[in-house]
């Protein structure tokens, strides 16, 4: 069975930086890219970062590039995701994701608020 | 970036209805396009991919269909459980993104 296990979040001030965990298990993670997708409270989701089965490309949406930073350890079935210079506008449910075009499988997400 | 437009954005429908949620793409995504169900409290799951294919486990009763730029996801005979939010995304191009979701409800 896949799981996919986030850990991490939590109450963080503007400016200050946070980092994200995923713990995959139930298929062979380095065999597949990986995501991380967000949801602002009550709103729609955004796909936030993708990275390559090696971690030798990784992909991110305008709003947060220069700022995150997605990473893997196929050794240790995890993913990260890096968050610095953190802004209000980044509170949201940060899901990690198998990606395979699609997201096929979503971790419980982990709540991130940026509050003062 | 391509711009995902769903409708409607809330949908209220008896059991044992069908219901349809389109999807349009500000330009051709050539059917690389997904359905997702999100359940009040739960993560997304993948229900439809390449447009027209049922993800593993899904009920026969969700199909999904359309190219180009038209999508839609039907629900055949409405069920308690399927009330959720339900979102399209399209992965033609990044960034991947997403249409705003439509919230359905039961009459």
């Amino acid at each position: 069975e896949v799981q996919l296990v986030e850990s991490g979040g939590g109450l963080v001030q503007p400016g200050r930086s946070l980092k994200l965990s995923c713990a995959a298990s139930g298929f062979t993670f380095s065999n597949y890219y990986m995501a991380w997708v967000r949801q602002a409270p009550k709103k729609g989701l955004e796909w936030v970062a993708t990275i390559s089965t090696s971690g030798s490309r990784t992909y991110y949406p305008d709003s947060v590039k220069g700022r995150f930073t997605i990473s893997r350890d196929n050794a240790k079935s995890s993913l990260y995701l890096q968050m610095n210079s953190l802004k209000s506008e980044d509170t949201a449910t940060y899901y990690c994701a198998r990606h395979r075009y699609r997201f096929d499988y979503w971790g419980q997400g982990v709540m991130v608020t940026v509050s003062s | 970036d391509i711009q995902m437009t769903q409708s409607p954005a809330s949908l209220s429908a008896s059991l044992g209805e069908t219901v349809t949620i389109e999807c349009r793409a500000s330009e051709d995504i050539y059917s690389n396009l997904a359905w997702y169900q999100q359940k009040p409290g739960n993560s997304p799951q993948l229900l439809i991919y390449d447009a027209n294919s049922l993800a593993d486990g899904v009920p026969s009763r969700f199909s999904g269909s359309g190219s180009g730029t038209q999508y839609s996801l039907k629900i055949n005979s409405l069920q308690s459980e399927d009330v959720a939010s339900y979102f399209c995304q399209q992965y033609n191009n990044y960034p991947n993104t997403f249409g705003a979701g439509t919230k359905l409800e039961l009459k």
